[in-house]
């Protein structure tokens, strides 16, 4: 059973560039949140996706976007790169009955030069 | 008020020891408090989680303690093991927001051999 996978793992994006994060959720689940991760800190909440709309942001610019397929998988967008948005980009998912249990993938590391 | 504090910020214990992580929120309405390893290049994963509605829970060689009226929350590792050397996240949510967590800052924990 495959868990959150998460694509591409590592990327070097240019200041100004947009990139797209790609996420597969665990089979079964159909609930999909993403959070980025600075270099020693904690994941901030970026937004969560449910029947392929937007539920819940968090305090990200709307150069952040996003979007979930009918298959659960979703993408994250950013635009406009900034050398600030480079870290890593979780993505966790979660499904009926497991309540707040979410389950995260190994991530994207995004560095912007 | 969103915010989680954790401390210390690292750690360091014996092998045999007991690690103990502080954490600390100001939002009243939190209602879910999780705690999630993770080691580098890895995403985080659930270790252990409580209800503000009970005061301990125990799960193996990992215990969270909860003191509502502090405000205050705490993992403790018994018999701590240099294969539990990771950084530990504190976080909390309210269940009906769904998978919108404020993280702490983390805590990296070595465990000396």
């Amino acid at each position: 059973d495959a868990g959150v996978t998460q694509s591409p793992t590592h990327l070097i994006k240019t200041r100004g560039q947009q990139v797209t994060l790609r996420c597969s959720p665990k089979s079964g689940h159909d609930t999909v949140s993403w959070y980025q991760q600075a270099l020693g800190q904690g994941p901030q909440f970026i937004f969560q996706y449910y029947e392929e709309e937007e539920r819940q942001r968090g305090n990200f610019p709307d150069r952040f976007s996003g979007h979930q397929f009918p298959n659960y998988s979703s993408e994250l967008n950013v635009n406009a790169l900034l050398l600030g948005d480079s870290a890593l980009y979780l993505c966790a998912s979660t499904g009926k009955g497991l309540g707040n249990t979410i389950y995260f993938g190994e991530g994207s590391w995004l560095t912007v030069v | 008020q969103q915010q989680v504090k954790q401390s210390p910020q690292s750690l360091i214990v014996q092998k045999g020891g007991i690690s103990i992580i502080n954490c600390a929120y100001e939002n009243t309405a939190f209602d879910y408090f999780p705690w999630y390893q993770q080691f580098p290049g890895k995403g985080p994963a659930l270790l252990i989680a409580i209800r503000p509605d009970v005061s301990e829970k125990k799960e193996g060689r990992f215990t969270i303690s909860f003191n509502k009226s502090a405000k205050q929350f705490s993992l403790h590792i018994m018999d701590s093991q240099p294969g539990d050397s990771a950084t530990y996240f504190c976080a909390a949510s309210i269940l009906d927001y769904g998978q919108n967590f404020v993280f702490g800052p983390g805590t990296r924990l070595s465990v000396l051999p």
